[in-house]
């Protein structure tokens, strides 16, 4: 594998389940990010992570729980969510977190909240 | 506040014909500019990185600039292939890693 992998690439899941997104960087960068994107919409910031550590929530709702073991995996743990959370989630990495780093974007997953 | 605008949202243009990109912003403190490319169902790739008025980076037909309050991505002599959304997005100081993006401008180039 090589850069920035995620799974699922979709995901249909009802208002009342659990779920989770994996992302996995390749890259040996120390920051991580998650990112929303909906149509129309410009990509939206919700979680960064640099060295495994939580830097930055953006007013994310708390149905939204990241998690990073190390500095290759992040995952986006998912419970009862809303059907306007269905939207396209993009994982990143950076090299770090200052600097500016370009960031490097993963295929993403199509959530679909029913 | 911190903003980021792309126009035109949506081109289209016939293969050949060259045309711009525009990103114009108004931030605090500008300490990069980054374009993306992004086909359909897929995340944002990245093609360049800007960090001062009057830098040019080019990349086979597509060729970025910056100024102070805007960036142009020239695309000559398009081919269809160069058909995505065109994403660009600012870094700003003491906002660590945290990228501001604009909506994009859709590309559409005809045979």
């Amino acid at each position: 594998e090589t850069g920035v992998t995620q799974t699922p690439r979709h995901l249909v899941m009802g208002m009342t389940n659990k779920k989770s997104l994996k992302c996995e960087q390749h890259l040996g960068h120390n920051a991580m990010y998650w990112y929303k994107q909906s149509a129309k919409k410009p990509l939206e910031l919700m979680f960064v992570y640099s060295l495994e550590e939580r830097v930055e929530n953006n007013s994310v709702p708390s149905r939204f729980s990241p998690e990073c073991p190390n500095s290759s995996h992040l995952f986006l743990h998912l419970h009862t969510l809303q059907p306007e959370d269905s939207a396209l989630y993009l994982c990143a990495s950076s090299l770090g977190r200052t600097g500016p780093y370009e960031q490097y974007f993963g295929p993403g997953t199509r959530l679909t909240v029913t | 506040e911190d903003q980021v605008t792309q126009s035109p949202e949506a081109l289209r243009l016939q293969e050949g014909e060259s045309s711009s990109l525009n990103c114009s912003y108004t931030v605090s403190g500008l300490r990069g500019l980054f374009w993306y490319r992004q086909d359909p169902g897929k995340g944002p790739e990245f093609l360049f990185t800007l960090y001062s008025a009057g830098e040019e980076k080019e990349k086979e037909r597509l060729k970025a600039t910056l100024t102070k309050k805007e960036s142009f991505l020239h695309i000559t002599a398009p081919k269809p292939e160069d058909s995505a959304t065109y994403l660009c997005a600012v870094a700003l100081y003491n906002q660590g890693g945290k990228l501001i993006f604009g909506q994009g401008t859709e590309l559409s180039v005809k045979p």
